[in-house]
């Protein structure tokens, strides 16, 4: 199974700034990535994913993300934030055996 | 498309009850999970069914935990006795099999006081 480090547990940022999400994972092996949001009390909601081909991929509500396989690493970004992206950010990933590993969680917080 | 269902939302019991959640995946996916999310913590996957036969229940306590899966659509999730650190968010999500997408249900927490 992959192991999935989120670098960062917690991040404050402030209303319309620029915010990123380290995700680094095990294995350079073909895989499947995902980054999911968790609002408070909800379930998990798919934000963006990457399968093949582009290995930028951008959400419908402006993140994106960006699959470097030599580095293992597929971060997340938004170049300005709101209020309503406070949230808890989950990374995964899964391969060949379609199982999904999370990392730990990034919980992001956006002060007015 | 209806989303994945999960009932109840909210259940708390003492100690060494039992509890059972239920799941209602999306109609046509044949690959259902059961993650455990302990506050804090990200998903941890318990079980993996396809269809009504189970692929990898490798991480489910099975001292305590069981699970099922009957005619391959509904599943239930059974805790008995019920400890302390199974206090958690317990989420279904169905897939169809191809590793491309999961749909989450919106979980059932736990607290076992």
């Amino acid at each position: 199974a992959q192991s999935v480090t989120q670098l960062d547990s917690q991040v404050p940022v402030f209303e319309e700034a620029p915010v990123e999400l380290r995700c680094n994972y095990s294995s350079s092996v073909s895989v499947y990535l995902f980054w999911y949001v968790q609002y408070p009390n909800q379930g998990l909601q798919l934000l963006l994913k990457y399968l093949s081909g582009s290995t930028l991929v951008e959400s419908i509500n402006g993140f994106e993300a960006e699959f470097n396989k030599s580095q293992t690493s597929f971060h997340l970004r938004k170049p300005s934030v709101h209020i309503s992206d406070t949230a808890e950010y989950f990374c995964a990933v899964s391969d060949y055996d379609y199982k999904l590993s999370f990392g730990a969680g990034t919980t992001v917080t956006v002060r007015a | 498309e209806a989303g994945v269902a999960q009932s109840p939302r909210y259940k708390i019991i003492e100690k060494r009850q039992s509890v059972a959640f239920w799941c209602n995946p999306i109609s046509g996916h044949a690959t259902l999970y059961w993650y455990q999310q302990i506050l804090g913590q990200g998903p941890k996957l318990l079980i993996q069914f396809q269809n009504n036969g189970v692929v990898d229940d490798s991480q489910l306590p099975k001292d305590r935990f069981s699970a099922e899966r009957l005619k391959g659509v509904d599943s239930t999730l059974k805790i008995q006795p019920a400890k302390l650190e199974d206090s958690a968010v317990y989420l279904c999500a169905s897939s169809d099999g191809t590793g491309r997408g999961y749909t989450f249900g919106s979980g059932t927490r736990l607290t076992v006081v």
